[in-house]
């Protein structure tokens, strides 16, 4: 089946600096990827769509100045996540369109600490 | 807008037997696919099974099954034959068709016991 990457699997940081994680899609092209948190023992919720050359699309409530989002190719899209405060600790994890129509794969998510 | 919901937080299974994880959801969209994921505790998302909502037969993948009952609006995963590694969250999501993001439910922790 189709294989997504995210790098780092984790990271801690320190409060007001930036983070930026990668997706990559390693055996697949993605037009679309996307960007979903996981605060724990809670579900995945979507923060954005990322597409591929063009601005990306965020849900409502989600911040974009503080979650950047470029997908410059059609095999990886990254996340930035600047200036981060204690409160951005979370889970985040990367999907993308698989080969069917009918499928997402995805990546085995970052864990984000920020002290 | 979409709803998905999971009414089981916690489910409990012996070994070898089957079980069933619960799951309705509410859409105005005629047109819809629904999804099974598994999450174990390394975090990443397994996709399990797929249902199509103009599918006429329910889905199968090996020990996995879903019973569709499209005027009750519930996407029931059945897992057969528990097998200890199948202890996991699982969590059903909804796509309308033509869109690509997932809505997710809050997900059901299975513990199979020994």
């Amino acid at each position: 089946g189709a294989v997504v990457s995210q790098h780092p699997s984790w990271v801690i940081c320190k409060s007001g600096t930036s983070v930026k994680i990668e997706c990559r899609s390693l055996d697949f092209q993605a037009t679309t990827m996307f960007w979903y948190r996981q605060f724990p023992k809670q579900s995945l919720m979507l923060m954005a769509t990322s597409n591929e050359g063009s601005k990306a699309t965020y849900e409502q409530g989600v911040e974009k100045d503080k979650f950047l989002i470029n997908h410059a190719s059609l095999t990886l899209s990254t996340l930035t996540v600047t200036s981060a405060h204690p409160e951005d600790s979370s889970f985040y994890i990367c999907s993308a369109g698989g080969l069917a129509a009918d499928t997402q794969y995805f990546g085995p998510g970052t864990r984000l600490t920020v002290l | 807008a979409q709803k998905i919901t999971q009414t089981q937080p916690g489910m409990f299974v012996q070994e070898k037997e089957a079980v069933t994880l619960d799951c309705t959801y509410d859409t105005s969209d005629p047109s819809y696919g629904l999804f099974w994921y598994k999450q174990p505790s390394s975090g990443e998302m397994i996709f399990l099974i797929y249902q199509g909502s103009y599918d006429q037969q329910n889905a199968t993948e090996g020990r996995y099954s879903l019973n569709f009952q499209k005027a009750r609006k519930s996407a029931n995963l059945v897992i057969s034959a528990s097998q200890l590694g199948d202890s996991a969250m699982y969590f059903c999501a909804m796509r309308r068709t033509g869109a690509n993001n997932l809505f997710f439910g809050t997900g059901t922790r299975l513990t199979v016991i020994p």
